[in-house]
């Protein structure tokens, strides 16, 4: 079955440093891997997807996520973190479901981002 | 904005009850799906209703039922509640659900708390 996880509950970050968040997959075939952020008291935004091609996917507010076949992973980064960048952030991948033929994405348990002034 | 509506924001009631969540999803989109938010669950998909018909079903208590209406609006009805229910329930809206690239717009939640 089609699965991610998030091996770290909470990452620390400092304002202005390289910020990497982690999801690895399990995926059968050629997977299509999302990233979502999550505000606090909000509902999750769409930040950025793989489908194929550039193993380096660019997204919304400065992300980008790197595919890595070998090692069935698919990062969060951004090269300099901002205070406001904190929230949840949740890896997710669509699975197969056996009726009706809906693809229902399946999120990871979120990864805390909290970038210190 | 992501365009998907939820109503209400908050809703405090007490065991045993029955509560409505209402959501109107994001203009064009014809799929709900329903998920509940908790501190020890995770994000749990409950349901999917794509134009009017139920087509998926997730961790759904019996308790709990939804429906999608004709305007496309759907409703989420969580009955004889009890304390384990308390959680933020997400609506969110996609084209099709066919499509396995494509992306969910959320809701902002409702929160709720049984007492």
């Amino acid at each position: 079955a089609q699965s991610v996880a998030q091996p770290e509950d909470q990452v620390n970050v400092a304002e202005g440093n390289p910020l990497t968040v982690k999801c690895t997959y399990s995926v059968s075939g050629n997977p299509y891997l999302f990233w979502y952020v999550q505000y606090p008291n909000r509902g999750l935004q769409f930040l950025l997807k793989y489908i194929t091609g550039d193993n380096l996917v660019k997204g919304s507010y400065g992300f980008e996520a790197e595919f890595n076949k070998s090692q069935t992973s698919f990062h969060l980064k951004k090269p300099s973190a901002l205070v406001s960048d904190s929230a949840l952030y949740f890896c997710a991948v669509p699975r197969s479901h056996a009726s009706g033929g809906s693809y229902i994405p399946t999120f990871g348990r979120g990864t805390s981002l909290i970038v210190h002034p | 904005d992501s365009g998907v509506t939820q109503t209400p924001k908050h809703l405090i009631t007490a065991t045993g009850q029955r509560v409505t969540l209402r959501c109107s999803p994001r203009s064009g989109d014809l799929s709900v799906y329903w998920y509940q938010q908790s501190l020890d669950q995770g994000l749990q998909f409950l349901i999917q209703y794509y134009n009017g018909e139920e087509r998926a079903k997730g961790n759904i208590l019996e308790r709990f039922s939804a429906q999608q209406f004709p305007d496309l609006h759907s409703e989420l009805n969580l009955s004889s509640l009890e304390l384990g229910d308390s959680a933020l329930y997400f609506c969110a809206s996609s084209v099709a659900p066919d499509r396995n690239n494509s992306p969910l717009h959320f809701g902002n939640g409702t929160r709720l708390t049984v007492t």
